[in-house]
């Protein structure tokens, strides 16, 4: 299994751009996660989905978008990226009350 | 204040040695995890647990439901245990809130 994969690794935006982050997994988890990790802080949970075709609002959901169109896949969006959008992003999936599986995060920065 | 609270932040020890790190929470849980997160940037879940003590090779977690305290033990320390140590509580809807971890650096 290649467990939770993220595309790309590291992206460079000008703000204002769009772009989508894609997390894939293969382990056939119901739940899938969009973390993100800002220097000296905990993650915080964007949004989550607790099954294919739903998704929810999690801590800071503010200027992000998902899509749950596939089991094993979770698409995280940015329609107009600002610099406080700056941050190493994971993606994590698991089966109902089991532990969590990460993605090797993605490293965004917009300028 | 922060729902889960770890403690301490940054903690500096030579190899051998015998390491705690503290968790609390003020929340209630369904259950606690502890993960590690190497420099790389990697994250890895090393216990999740409801109840009593869990161990795995040198590392111990253990949980007292009724203090919403957990600690995490780690025996005989070597400079690969660097890392930072993240406790996260799920809560009744199944999300995870996070610590701000703590940095453990091995000294050889």
């Amino acid at each position: 299994n290649a467990g939770v994969t993220q595309t790309p690794k590291f992206r460079v935006l000008k703000t204002g751009q769009s772009m989508t982050l894609l997390c894939a997994q293969d382990m056939n988890h119901e739940y899938m996660y969009w973390y993100r990790q800002d220097p000296g802080m905990g993650l915080r949970l964007i949004h989550y989905s607790v099954g294919e075709g739903t998704t929810a609002k999690g801590e800071v959901p503010d200027g992000y978008n998902v899509s749950r169109l596939k089991k094993q896949n979770f698409l995280l969006g940015l329609e107009s990226a600002a610099p406080s959008q700056t941050s190493v992003y994971f993606c994590a999936s698991n089966r109902n009350s089991y532990e969590q599986y990460f993605g090797p995060g993605t490293r965004l920065t917009v300028t | 204040k922060n729902e889960v609270e770890q403690s301490p932040q940054n903690l500096t020890a030579q190899e051998g040695e015998f390491i705690t790190i503290n968790c609390s929470y003020s929340v209630g849980i369904s259950a606690l995890h502890w993960l590690q997160q190497h420099p790389g940037g990697g994250i890895v879940s090393l216990f999740m647990l409801s109840s009593g003590k869990k161990k795995h090779g040198r590392l111990i977690a253990t949980i007292n439901i009724q203090e919403k305290h957990s600690s995490l033990h780690i025996t005989a320390s070597h400079p690969r245990d660097s890392a930072v140590y993240i406790c996260a509580v799920r809560n009744s809807n199944y999300q995870l809130i996070w610590g701000a971890g703590t940095k453990l650096i091995i000294k050889p």
